[in-house]
């Protein structure tokens, strides 16, 4: 079965630093996997995602993670926070093409402070 | 593109009403939609599978003859909470599987979500 983990359900960072969202995942087969970004009293936004090939993905809003299947691990990063980053980071996995939904870990909180 | 919508975006019902949740994909066709309900501050939980034309397939501890999913149209699920109670009371978000999203891998689309208030 298939499981998301985030290390830390809130993570305070000051305007400018570096932005880290830890995620580790566990699935049978090569998964896909997903980072998803959730304001308050609103839907999911797609921030990046991982399938096949390059390993390191660039997504929206300056967001990138990198799958290391070494260590079972989908970190989130950002070099320079901005106000605006402050939400709900969901990373999520799924068995791809199977039609299947999305398994979500329990979510980061993320503030940034000025 | 990729837009998904949801109607309505808040309700508030009384308790034993039923009520009913809308869930569009606005510019692409969607065999496969899904149905999450987050209670607050915690994650998405999966609900129920919806495939267009077929009977959806509910998640363990769900059960089907409360929360009615029909995926009539490859653009429209619906979900009805039946005789609601004030434990029923969530936010309840549906996705949207776009089959030809970022290079031919599924990718879903979530919509804004609906919150739900039983009295």
């Amino acid at each position: 079965a298939q499981s998301v983990t985030q290390l830390g359900s809130h993570v305070s960072v000051s305007e400018g630093a570096l932005v880290l969202l830890r995620c580790n995942y566990s699935s049978s087969v090569p998964p896909y996997l997903f980072w998803y970004v959730q304001y308050p009293n609103q839907g999911l936004q797609l921030l990046l995602k991982y399938t096949t090939g390059a390993t390191l993905v660039k997504g929206i809003n300056g967001f990138e993670a990198e799958f290391k299947k070494s260590e079972t691990s989908f970190h989130l990063t950002k070099p320079s926070a901005h106000m605006s980053d402050a939400a709900e980071y969901f990373c999520a996995v799924s068995e791809g093409q199977a039609g299947t939904a999305l398994i979500f870990g329990k979510g980061t909180t993320l503030s940034v402070s000025s | 593109g990729a837009v998904v919508s949801q109607h309505p975006s808040w309700v508030i019902c009384k308790s034993g009403t039923s009520v009913k949740i809308e869930c569009r994909s606005l510019d692409f066709q969607a065999t496969t939609m899904f149905w999450y309900r987050q209670f607050p501050k915690q994650s998405l939980m999966l609900m129920a599978t919806s495939n267009e034309g077929s009977k959806a397939t509910y998640e363990q501890g769900v059960e089907k003859d409360k929360f009615l999913i029909n995926h009539a149209s490859l653009t429209l699920s619906t979900l009805t909470v039946t005789s609601a109670h004030p434990e029923d009371s969530s936010f309840y978000i549906c996705s949207a599987r776009h089959p030809l999203a970022g290079g031919g891998t599924d990718t879903q689309y979530f919509g804004p979500g609906t919150r739900l208030t039983v009295l």
